[in-house]
């Protein structure tokens, strides 16, 4: 059964900071990764998709990576914003589902 | 394009109603759709998948006589806590898939707040 791990569960950052999220997970015969958003209460904002073939996709001031090999994947995003404050959720799609990460909380300060 | 839409997005009712909540596709058609849960501060936790035409799949632990599940159209589909108690207050969301392989991409309603009294 797919494990999925995000680390950190939280983060404070200064806005303006670079930072890195991370995602692991334990069966790497996935057909894609996908990164989301959530705000609180609120439902979930696809950020970025890859698939199994790919290595990275960029969108903006996000990067995601993927290394199947070693079962990662990494979420960078630049020049952080207040705005980016919110849950960001890593998700692995195999097996005719999907499994999500726990998510890391980000907080990015004024 | 791909929108998926949850109705209704918060409800509030008393231990033992049932609570109705809809998942519609609006510009596509799903033959697969997902049903998950997610309490405070923890990850979307798939409950079921729904096949157009066909019985629910529920995972383990997940009692499918109180999470009735019906997947009549290719655009509809729709979940009902029956007899719902506290404990099953949490946030629902649902999401659909165009085709029947693993590798499309599940598009997410934005959820159904249930808080039961």
């Amino acid at each position: 059964k797919q494990e999925v791990t995000q680390i950190p569960a939280a983060l404070s950052v200064p806005e303006g900071e670079n930072l890195v999220l991370n995602c692991s997970f334990t069966d790497s015969a996935i057909y894609n990764l996908q990164w989301f958003r959530q705000d609180p209460g609120k439902g979930l904002t696809s950020l970025l998709l890859i698939q199994s073939s790919q290595r990275e996709q960029t969108s903006g001031r996000l990067n995601a990576s993927l290394d199947k090999s070693s079962g990662r994947s990494t979420l960078y995003i630049a020049a952080s914003q207040p705005g980016d404050s919110a849950t960001y959720l890593c998700a692995l799609y195999n097996n005719n589902d999907m499994r999500f990460g726990a998510g890391t909380r980000l907080t990015v300060k004024p | 394009g791909a929108v998926v839409s949850q109705h209704p997005s918060r409800v509030i009712c008393k231990s033992g109603t049932s609570v109705k909540i809809e998942c519609r596709s609006l510009d596509f058609q799903a033959t697969t759709m997902f049903w998950y849960r997610q309490f405070p501060k923890q990850s979307l936790m798939l409950m079921a998948t729904s096949n157009e035409g066909s019985k629910a799949t529920y995972e383990q632990g997940v009692e499918k006589d109180k999470f009735l599940i019906n997947h009549a159209s290719l655009t509809l589909s729709t979940l009902t806590v029956t007899s719902a108690h506290p404990e099953d207050s949490s946030f629902y969301i649902c999401s659909a898939r165009v085709r029947q392989h693993s590798n499309q991409p599940q598009h997410f309603g934005d959820g159904t707040r249930l808080s039961i009294l």
